[in-house]
């Protein structure tokens, strides 16, 4: 596609569920992230995937969060037995290239989660 | 650890006057600086890439500047327009980046 998508858009679910949220980057670019927007907050870093290299996890808040992604293109970011204050916005980025030569940064429209 | 500061929070215009929006990060070892507009439940839009070698940056009514020794950057906006409302954020890149909290734009019609 011709920009970063999300899916999905939108998740409700109880807490203590999993859940998993998906990031469709641009074509070829081989930066990856994650961040998490709490309502009125500033944006949280969580993990950066950088071709492939291992992934920089120094975000994720607790051992519940975890990451993949596969083939270099798509990643999954999964919530394990969520709680209530998961509920955010979980936006994803790309970027041709990641470190020094970061450029410019594209991101999907988000998946709003509400943990119940 | 980075720490990514913007002054003011929030900023409210008539039409046609010029923005200045703040940017002050705490280490100024740097590869660049992006400037970043947000509009209410949406994702977030580049405006303005700045390298750590540039000290300032142009596209059509936005002007970005970087004083990297001093950890700041400014996004100037002329002649603000209602459509410029939004929530304008900074990024630092030392590898990773680091978002300040943003400064949310209205612009009085």
């Amino acid at each position: 596609g011709a920009g970063v998508s999300q899916s999905p858009s939108n998740k409700v679910t109880e807490k203590g569920k999993d859940v998993e949220l998906r990031c469709d980057p641009i074509s070829g670019h081989t930066a990856l992230y994650w961040y998490r927007q709490s309502l009125g907050q500033g944006l949280e870093f969580l993990i950066y995937f950088q071709g492939n290299s291992a992934p920089d996890k120094s975000g994720l808040p607790s051992d519940r969060f975890s990451a993949e992604r596969t083939g270099g293109s798509v990643s999954t970011l999964t919530i394990q037995r969520t709680q209530q204050e998961d509920s955010a916005v979980y936006l994803c980025a790309s970027s041709l290239s990641g470190g020094p030569n970061t450029g410019e940064l594209f991101f999907g429209e988000g998946s709003r989660l509400t943990v119940l | 650890k980075q720490e990514v500061t913007q002054i003011p929070a929030a900023l409210s215009v008539p039409e046609g006057e010029n923005l200045v929006l703040n940017c002050s990060f705490t280490d100024s070892a740097i590869y660049n600086l992006q400037w970043f507009r947000q509009d209410p439940g949406k994702g977030l839009t580049s405006l303005l890439l700045i390298q750590s070698s540039q000290r300032e940056q142009t596209s059509g009514r936005l002007n970005a500047s970087l004083d990297k020794s001093s950890g700041r950057s400014t996004l100037y906006i002329a002649a603000s327009q209602p459509g410029d409302s939004a929530t304008y954020l900074c990024a630092v890149n030392d590898y990773k980046l680091s978002f300040g909290a943003g400064t949310t734009v209205t612009v009085r019609a």
